[in-house]
């Protein structure tokens, strides 16, 4: 279903640390998982997919991984910089009503210090 | 590649008018296109689904009247707030996919601020 928040968990790490962004979803029948990255004032930014059928993937930096049996997604950022300081959401594809539509989490604030 | 252009990016207007927001796909042809809101510190909630030619899918608890929406061409939708009111002060951002299909993500604008007086 679809999620709101009162407020936005933050996860604070040093610079060059690795981050590690979890995320719950609700729809067992959702089949393509996506992170987006959104920073103040603008509109969420595609960082990496990844489909039902699979479990990791892996991209510059990223990883994301896929437990569909607890149904969890979580964003791993290796070495982590300044610039990735923003808000995370994970959203998951469902087909309803005929399309495919996203839901999206409840977004986790990524706070980078040097 | 996938350019989504919003216009405007913030607008302020008095309670009571009507404001147009428009949403084009630059480099690619999109048949469905996204209306979301997002308030304050919460994640994106997704108002209607935006179809090139025919009506638009609302989700539950949208109000079809106070939101219309017009994808009239491939590459342009846009979303009107009708007779707004402060309540309606939010940011809406629009995406769209240049497949229906479930192997493309999701390109997003860089969203409206809406404020109503």
């Amino acid at each position: 279903g679809e999620s709101v928040g009162l407020h936005l968990p933050t996860l604070s790490v040093q610079e060059g640390d690795n981050s590690i962004i979890n995320c719950a979803y609700s729809n067992s029948a959702s089949d393509y998982f996506i992170w987006y990255k959104q920073e103040s004032g603008k509109g969420p930014q595609f960082i990496i997919d990844i489909r039902s059928n699979m479990d990791k993937r892996q991209g510059q930096r990223v990883t994301v991984l896929l437990n569909k049996t607890v149904k969890h997604l979580s964003l791993q950022i290796a070495a982590t910089q300044p610039g990735d300081s923003a808000v995370y959401f994970c959203a998951e594809n469902l087909f309803s009503g005929g399309y495919n539509k996203l839901i999206f989490g409840a977004g986790t604030r990524l706070a980078v210090h040097p | 590649g996938a350019v989504v252009s919003q216009h405007p990016s913030w607008v302020i207007c008095k309670s009571g008018t009507s404001v147009k927001i428009e949403c084009r796909s630059l480099d690619f042809q999109a048949t469905t296109m996204f209306w979301y809101r997002q308030f304050p510190k919460q994640s994106l909630m997704l108002m209607a689904t935006s179809n090139e030619g025919s009506k638009a899918t609302y989700e539950q608890g949208v109000e079809k009247d106070k939101f219309l929406i017009n994808h009239a061409s491939l590459t342009l939708s846009t979303l009107t707030v009708t007779s707004a009111h402060p309540e309606d002060s939010s940011f809406y951002i629009c995406s769209a996919r240049p497949w229906e299909s479930v192997n493309q993500p999701q390109h997003f604008g860089d969203g409206t601020r809406l404020s109503i007086l």
